[in-house]
């Protein structure tokens, strides 16, 4: 059964401050997506991740994907208080016919 | 941009009783996902649809559960007699390829009474 973790699952931070979530899954999969979730609302699509080595950035956010080591990050930099959502891993299974998600990151940034 | 759309955004319903909740996916899409997310909790793999028919269940989809994709657009997930711990919010989701993300609905808030 594929696993995936998140850690840390709470971080609180400060504006301006840098920071990195890590996901770790079990599978030999190389699609990786992290999604955003603001409080009762749906899954944003942030970034899709399908290489060893791939690397994407948008605004504050960067994610990048070493399937070597079964591992994802998704750097934060110079955090702003609009960046606070739950931050969700996810890796394609084999068949690519499900998603397994990681528990999430709850990120607060304070000012 | 196309949007996957879900209805009804909340539903209340009595334990025992049938509910189908329904999803539009985008048009031009050809793989379908339910997801539930019980309050605070992680997403979770209910069942794929692809081809017109289902491609993979969870172990939470059980004899209780069934999908449909009646016509060329919706796709709606039955439950047949609820049970409280059904009470989560569903996700509908639908992706062109495998090589794309999944793109979710806005939900559907269920509640068993």
């Amino acid at each position: 059964e594929l696993k995936v973790e998140q850690n840390p699952l709470f971080l609180s931070m400060q504006e301006g401050k840098n920071y990195t979530i890590y996901c770790n899954y079990s599978t030999t999969s190389d699609r990786l997506y992290w999604y955003r979730q603001d409080p009762g609302k749906s899954l944003e699509s942030l970034f899709v991740l399908l290489s060893n080595g791939a690397v994407k950035q948008e605004g504050r956010l960067m994610a990048s994907l070493d399937t070597k080591a079964r591992l994802s990050t998704l750097h934060i930099t110079a955090a702003v208080h609009d960046l606070s959502a739950t931050y969700f891993c996810a890796v394609d299974d084999d068949s690519n016919y499900k998603l397994t998600f990681g528990k999430g990151t709850l990120l607060t940034v304070n000012p | 941009e196309p949007e996957v759309t879900q209805t009804p955004s909340h539903q209340v319903t009595q334990m025992g009783q049938e509910v189908i909740l329904r999803c539009v996916p985008i048009s031009n899409h050809l793989y379908f996902y339910w997801y539930r997310q019980i309050l605070g909790q992680k997403v979770e793999f209910l069942v794929s649809f692809y081809n017109n028919e289902i491609s993979e269940k969870s172990e939470i989809f059980d004899d209780q559960f069934s999908v449909e994709r009646p016509d060329g657009s919706n796709f709606t997930l039955k439950i047949r007699s609820t049970k409280l711990e059904d009470s989560a919010m569903y996700f509908c989701a639908s992706r062109r390829t495998v090589n794309q993300p999944q793109h979710f609905g806005d939900g559907t808030r269920l509640s068993i009474l």
